[in-house]
């Protein structure tokens, strides 16, 4: 079965360092998220992705945020200038939007992400 | 703020027997339903997902949806000692693009 996949699996950064989160979405979905989890929270959305540009976007998701598709596979999280709360799960996920009800949203396995 | 709501638990069940848990939700416009299981330091895992009032099954979950009173449920029959892990509830409110609004899970232990 096709799966989402993500890069790195555990990323360690100095606080105000830049980071980038690569993922790879299943090849025919059209819709592409990122959503973060903070240890012991909450699964929280952060931005929607549709045909090359933000569809939505959380309160979270401020200019210190910032999503690619640089190419035909890859879907990227670029966070500038991290801070310490930035430290979380982040999970990618894909599906091929409401017009497909049988195709909901797949998971990526996350990257951890630590800011020191 | 739309909001989804979950018990936290924990919900502790015996082996074999029924496993029930429930979310609520605030806004009446949302369109579809999910349930995701999440083991411990790993990603959310899609068990089911519901879109129209009434039960949907598959295998040992059914999904209940009940639209006017905001409710929604998940039922696993014949628990097991695997299905122990935080179960999340997932509403979608979006059109196009399924931005999901999570509930904070319910940890539920199937004792042997």
């Amino acid at each position: 079965e096709p799966e989402v996949t993500q890069t790195p699996s555990h990323q360690v950064t100095q606080m105000g360092q830049e980071v980038i989160l690569r993922c790879v979405p299943i090849s025919n979905h059209l819709y592409f998220y990122w959503y973060r989890q903070i240890l012991g929270q909450k699964v929280e959305f952060l931005v929607s992705f549709y045909n090359n540009e933000i569809s939505e976007k959380s309160e979270i998701f401020d200019d210190q945020f910032s999503v690619e598709r640089p190419d035909g596979s890859n879907f990227t999280l670029k966070i500038r200038s991290t801070k310490l709360e930035d430290s979380a799960m982040y999970f990618c996920a894909s599906d091929r939007g409401q017009m497909d009800s049988n195709q909901p949203q797949h998971f990526g396995d996350g990257t951890r992400l630590s800011i020191l | 703020q739309k909001e989804v709501e979950q018990n936290s638990g924990p919900l502790s069940v015996p082996e074999g027997a029924i496993a029930s848990l429930n979310c609520t939700y605030s806004d009446r416009g949302s369109q579809s339903f999910f349930w995701y299981r999440q083991y411990s330091g790993k990603s959310p895992e899609l068990i089911m997902f519901i879109y129209s009032n009434g039960d949907k099954e598959d295998g040992r979950f059914t999904a209940q949806l009940n639209k006017a009173s905001q409710y929604v449920s998940l039922l696993i029959r014949d628990s097991q000692p695997s299905d122990s892990a935080t179960y999340l509830c997932a509403v979608n409110y979006s059109q196009g693009a399924q931005k999901l609004v999570f509930g904070q899970g319910t940890r539920l232990t199937i004792n042997p």
